[in-house]
């Protein structure tokens, strides 16, 4: 079982819409959070950072974490053709330095 | 506001090669780290540093690799004897406290070895 599952995609959605993205995980000693989005050929950037289980918004994103069922879910409102990027699923294993990234979602916002 | 720059861009280099990549942290950060990217593929840990020492490392980052902070600002890697399977992006991370906080990434350089 890989440690972090991440839905490669490509998911494709109208402009104006709510876009769903979600990561699994299977290592309960995960403890922080993150969303990156990368275009192409790009570096990572950094969307969002929770560490707790519950609901985090930030404008049109808001982050999700049930750590319980070991899932974090990343909500794009109003969907623009410009959030057509990977996102990226990251998280930090406690008591080490690195991140574990998950594969990536490759998301197309049709204008 | 405050960002990671990593230099070259992009880099060609010969099988066997040493290269050196560059990187400029966010300059009040702490921790400094190296990814990768190979095509297509996730990003993953090489390794991170902190005052002065490697604090964790992967499997990747065998005796072909080593990171210097050669002065205050700059933050390098460097591959001794470049192989045809060390072309990736790499990218430079840095965080102001260690593990666990916001991680903020370059833009990467492309290594591309022939």
């Amino acid at each position: 079982q890989k440690e972090v599952e991440q839905d490669p995609g490509p998911l494709s959605v109208p402009e104006g819409a709510i876009v769903s993205l979600n990561c699994t995980y299977s290592n309960s000693a995960f403890q922080y959070f993150m969303w990156y989005r990368q275009y192409s050929r790009k570096g990572p950037e950094l969307l969002m950072y929770t560490y707790s289980s519950g609901n985090k918004e930030d404008g049109r994103f808001t982050a999700q974490v049930d750590k319980s069922s070991k899932y974090i879910s990343l909500f794009i409102r109003d969907s623009q053709p410009s959030d057509s990027a990977t996102y990226l699923c990251a998280m930090n294993l406690a008591g080490t330095y690195k991140y574990i990234f998950g594969t990536g979602t490759r998301l197309k916002v049709l204008a | 506001e405050p960002e990671v720059t990593q230099t070259p861009s992009h880099q060609v280099t010969q099988m066997g090669q040493e290269v050196i990549l560059r990187c400029v942290p966010i300059s009040n950060h702490l921790y400094f780290y190296w990814y990768r990217q190979i095509l297509g593929q996730k990003v993953e840990f090489l390794v991170s540093f902190y005052n002065n020492e490697i604090s964790e490392k992967s499997e990747i980052f065998d005796d072909q690799f080593s990171v210097e902070r050669p002065d205050g600002s700059n933050f390098t890697l460097k591959i001794r004897s470049t192989k045809l399977e060390d072309s990736a992006m790499y990218f430079c991370a840095s965080t102001f406290m260690g593990a666990g906080t916001e991680a903020f990434f370059g833009q990467g350089t492309r290594l591309t070895v022939v």
